[in-house]
């Protein structure tokens, strides 16, 4: 059981340039998250969705999109990276939403 | 007021010393859960446990202990005889709210470093 993947684990980009974070689920949860960890400001949730073709904002979503194509897949789009954006990304899931939550094991972001 | 402290940023001990890690939140809710997650150097978060707010029972599993007292709005951490492996971040969270409209506060992280 794979539980929560992303891909890619690390990325450099020049500002500027676009990208996509995927993550992907099997465990057929309704619930999914994208979170930025930075030093110092704990992690800080950019955007979720509470089921398939569903997205939602959250606390910093300025520059980033989402999408939910399919139950098992949160895409994270950067259409224009910033400096600002350099961060550690997580994804997580939860079958509901006072449930836990599993993370994925992050992407190391560089923006240049 | 919703938040979520961890005053402790950075903690070293010995292996084999207890250690706690505290957490005070604030909510005006009544219902509510707080959570415990681990983020060892590897870097992938863990969940460790959830307690709800009309539970207040003490946890202990293993080593981990867990002291929810809602009199002082606190949900400490206790590692007994700690271990090299137990090194890590840890963070305390509080889930607020209802059905799609809940959110998860957390709080900034203990670093917690084990030396043999």
């Amino acid at each position: 059981n794979a539980g929560v993947t992303q891909t890619p684990k690390f990325r450099v980009l020049k500002t500027g340039q676009s990208m996509t974070l995927l993550c992907a689920q099997d465990m057929n949860h309704e619930y999914m998250y994208w979170y930025r960890q930075d030093p110092g400001m704990g992690l800080r949730l950019i955007h979720y969705s509470v089921g398939e073709g569903t997205t939602a904002k959250g606390e910093v979503p300025d520059g980033y999109n989402v999408s939910r194509l399919k139950k098992q897949n949160f895409l994270l789009g950067l259409e224009s990276a910033a400096p600002s954006q350099t961060s550690v990304y997580f994804c997580a899931s939860s079958q509901w939403t006072a449930e836990k939550l599993f993370f994925g094991s992050g992407t190391q972001l560089s923006v240049l | 007021a919703q938040k979520v402290t961890q005053a402790q940023t950075e903690i070293s001990v010995v292996e084999k010393e207890d250690v706690t890690l505290d957490c005070v939140y604030e909510t005006r809710d009544t219902t509510y859960y707080l959570f415990w997650y681990k983020q060892p150097p590897s870097g992938e978060l863990v969940f460790l446990i959830r307690r709800n707010s009309f539970d207040e029972q003490n946890e202990i599993s293993g080593r981990y202990s867990w002291n929810f007292q809602k009199s002082t709005s606190s949900f400490n951490f206790t590692i007994t005889a700690s271990q090299v492996v137990d090194s890590a971040v840890y963070f305390c969270a509080l889930s607020l709210g209802a059905g799609n409209n809940r959110k998860l506060i957390w709080g900034l992280g203990t670093s917690l470093a084990v030396n043999p």
